[in-house]
């Protein structure tokens, strides 16, 4: 079993649709990271984080210590927004880690007009 | 100011060459990750640099691939005799500060390896 597991693999939105996808972890986390990644380009971040919730845009992304899963949403999504999106997390409580990063497989996401 | 860098963007190698993979982290960033991404996967950790200490190099998958950062700023990541099994993208990112797990990494546009 991975250390990092992402829902779904695949998926396929309508214009304006809400999307949830989800992260579940099984190591000690000093951060979570959603990433975003167009075809044939970088890596861009969008949110780490190690509680509660940010919000950024149409974006939103979740986190509960206990039961070690995450959530990135995406509000009224966009054709735009079409990209793989990976979860990673960076193993270690506190200062303890150097930041060397777990990923998920990665769901890709596909929105259409 | 710039991004990270990372040059060739492609390389094509017959199996058996040698190939070497640049990155340039952003100035002044202490942390410098490498990573592995095969395709259809998710990235995987190679290497971890702290200015000029490798760290940790418990993601190389065979004494092939080695890594350097001199002078704790420009990396190279060296492939000897590469395998099909080599063709993959290798991504390189860097972090500010030490200890940094709580710590944006920014990523360079990777470089996408074909081994023929």
């Amino acid at each position: 079993k991975n250390e990092v597991e992402q829902s779904p693999q695949n998926l396929t939105a309508q214009e304006g649709e809400f999307i949830t996808i989800n992260c579940s972890y099984s190591v000690g986390i000093s951060a979570l990271h959603w990433l975003q990644q167009h075809p044939g380009g970088g890596i861009v971040s969008l949110f780490m984080l190690s509680s509660g919730k940010k919000k950024h845009g149409r974006l939103i992304a979740t986190i509960n210590i206990q039961e070690k899963h995450s959530s990135l949403h995406i509000t009224a999504s966009h054709p735009r927004d079409s990209a793989v999106y990976i979860c990673a997390a960076s193993p270690g409580a506190g200062g303890t880690s150097y930041g060397k990063l777990t990923f998920g497989q990665g769901t890709i996401l596909t929105v259409h007009p | 100011g710039a991004g990270v860098s990372q040059s060739p963007r492609y390389k094509v190698a017959k199996r058996g060459q040698d190939v070497a993979l640049r990155c340039d982290p952003i100035s002044g960033h202490v942390s410098l990750f490498w990573y592995q991404q095969a395709l259809g996967q998710g990235p995987e950790f190679l290497t971890y640099f702290q200015n000029e200490a490798q760290l940790d190099k418990s993601g190389l998958p065979s004494d092939r691939f080695f890594a350097e950062r001199p002078e704790g700023s420009v990396s190279t990541l060296k492939i000897q005799r590469t395998q099909q099994e080599d063709s993959a993208v290798y991504l390189c990112a860097s972090s500010s500060l030490r200890g940094g797990g709580r710590h944006e990494q920014y990523f360079g546009p990777g470089t996408r390896l074909t081994v023929t």
